[in-house]
């Protein structure tokens, strides 16, 4: 079945503890993404990648790193936690970044105490 | 930088009937593509329909259409017959032609009454 998975699907931490949410597709997708989604807000992005070699910020990447070492996982990694990055995360991806439909994962929902 | 505004946080509309979503974006790119995606509460995000901007012609899906204003940078949702199923919230989204940033709206949450 064609998928992005993404684990932990619920994550309790504590500010300043490291964590990583990892992120894989099996769909062979160049692009992926991640979002994080607050109340009022919707989604806003975080950092994507074109491909294995291309990664930028998006919209509000302070405080998040990402890593693409191969095509298939996009892992997120939050070095040090605070209270604002209580969030939903998502993450998508697609074909190509040119305008194809993008893919989400179930999400993960991430509390920091 | 490119924004999305979603006017009406929440709506409601009576099963079998007719709800237009709005959505308008500030951009000062020609050429891009515009989304609708669907947030059922069971949180997984489904793309609704995808219209590209360099297309005049509205883009539809069964009983969801789009009216794709380019000059007036407006991309409405109709949605036809409405179903129970259809309760969800909505998200407008935008994206460049040559990728990347994917911007999207605050939503708006629709419910479908029996």
């Amino acid at each position: 079945e064609a998928q992005v998975t993404q684990n932990p699907r619920y994550l309790i931490t504590v500010t300043g503890k490291k964590l990583t949410v990892t992120c894989s597709q099996n769909m062979n997708h160049e692009y992926m993404s991640w979002y994080r989604q607050d109340p009022g807000l919707g989604l806003r992005q975080i950092y994507y990648s074109m491909n294995v070699e291309v990664t930028d910020k998006g919209d509000v990447p302070e405080g998040y790193k990402v890593s693409r070492k191969e095509k298939r996982n996009f892992p997120l990694i939050l070095e040090s936690p605070s209270p604002n990055q209580t969030s939903l995360y998502f993450c998508a991806s697609s074909l190509s970044g040119f305008g194809y439909e993008q893919y989400f994962g179930p999400g993960t929902r991430l509390t920091v105490t | 930088a490119q924004t999305v505004t979603q006017s009406q946080p929440e709506m409601s509309v009576q099963e079998a009937e007719t709800v237009t979503l709005s959505c308008t974006y500030d951009t000062s790119e020609s050429n891009y593509y515009l989304f609708w995606y669907k947030q059922p509460p069971s949180r997984q995000m489904i793309l609704v329909i995808r219209q590209e901007a360099y297309k005049q012609q509205n883009a539809t899906e069964n009983r969801f259409s789009v009216n794709f204003q380019k000059a007036a940078k407006s991309f409405s949702l109709k949605i036809s017959d409405s179903q129970l199923g259809d309760t969800a919230m909505y998200f407008c989204a935008f994206m460049k032609l040559y990728g990347q940033n994917f911007v999207f709206g605050p939503g708006t949450r629709l419910s479908v009454l029996p």
